[in-house]
């Protein structure tokens, strides 16, 4: 079964430093999202991107944060200089509404800490 | 605004028996989509159920199913026959129905299943 993979699974990167994670979504996925946790907090919306932009954000996701699909497959989530605050589990996901399904299918995540 | 409400921050059932996790949502859309999300241990979001505002039918998969009341706004959870794999974290969300649209999680129910 196709699934959504993540890289790398955890990522330590001292505060002030730019991280780039990385997502390889369902292959015939058109809609791709990223979402966060913060540890012990439910999972907040980050960004949603479609055909080549952002469809939507969150107050979350400012101008410290950037999203990018490089080529046919990988989608990344940068952020440029890290803080404290962005430790969190990051996941990665992927749908496609047109097939009338709109289930998001998640990756498993990657840990970022800040030091 | 959409808001998604679990207020059981923690449950616990016996192995085999039967249990309800509660989800109560606030929203002014008509048609939208409900989840439950389980999150084990490694923190991997896997999808358990959907359903679909417009259908008056609960979903069921195998184990797990739903008792949608949309009048209230009720999306409750029901895991029977209990196994000790159920233990995780279970997360209600919520989506509204069109395009590339991002999930609105509640906190989260813990789950023990206790053998």
């Amino acid at each position: 079964e196709p699934e959504v993979t993540q890289t790398p699974s955890h990522q330590v990167t001292q505060m002030g430093q730019e991280v780039i994670l990385r997502c390889v979504p369902i292959s015939n996925h058109l809609y791709f999202y990223w979402y966060r946790q913060i540890l012990g907090q439910k999972v907040e919306f980050l960004v949603s991107f479609y055909n080549n932009e952002i469809s939507e954000k969150s107050e979350i996701f400012d101008d410290q944060f950037s999203v990018e699909r490089p080529d046919g497959s990988n989608f990344t989530l940068k952020i440029r200089s890290t803080k404290l605050e962005d430790s969190a589990m990051y996941f990665c996901a992927s749908s496609n509404p047109g097939t009338g399904s709109y289930e998001q299918y998640f990756g498993p995540g990657t840990r970022l800490t800040v030091t | 605004a959409q808001t998604v409400t679990q207020s059981q921050p923690e449950m616990s059932v016996q192995e085999a028996e039967t249990v309800t996790l509660s989800c109560t949502y606030d929203t002014s859309e008509n048609n939208y989509y409900l989840f439950w999300y389980k999150q084990p241990p490694s923190r991997q979001m896997i999808l358990v159920i959907r359903q679909e505002a417009y259908k008056q039918q609960n979903a069921t998969e195998n184990r797990f199913s739903v008792n949608f009341q949309k009048a209230a706004k009720s999306f409750s959870l029901k895991i029977s026959d209990s196994q000790l794999g159920d233990t995780a974290m279970y997360f209600c969300a919520f989506m509204k129905h069109a395009g590339a649209n991002n999930l609105f999680f509640g906190t989260g129910t813990r789950l023990t299943v206790i053998p």
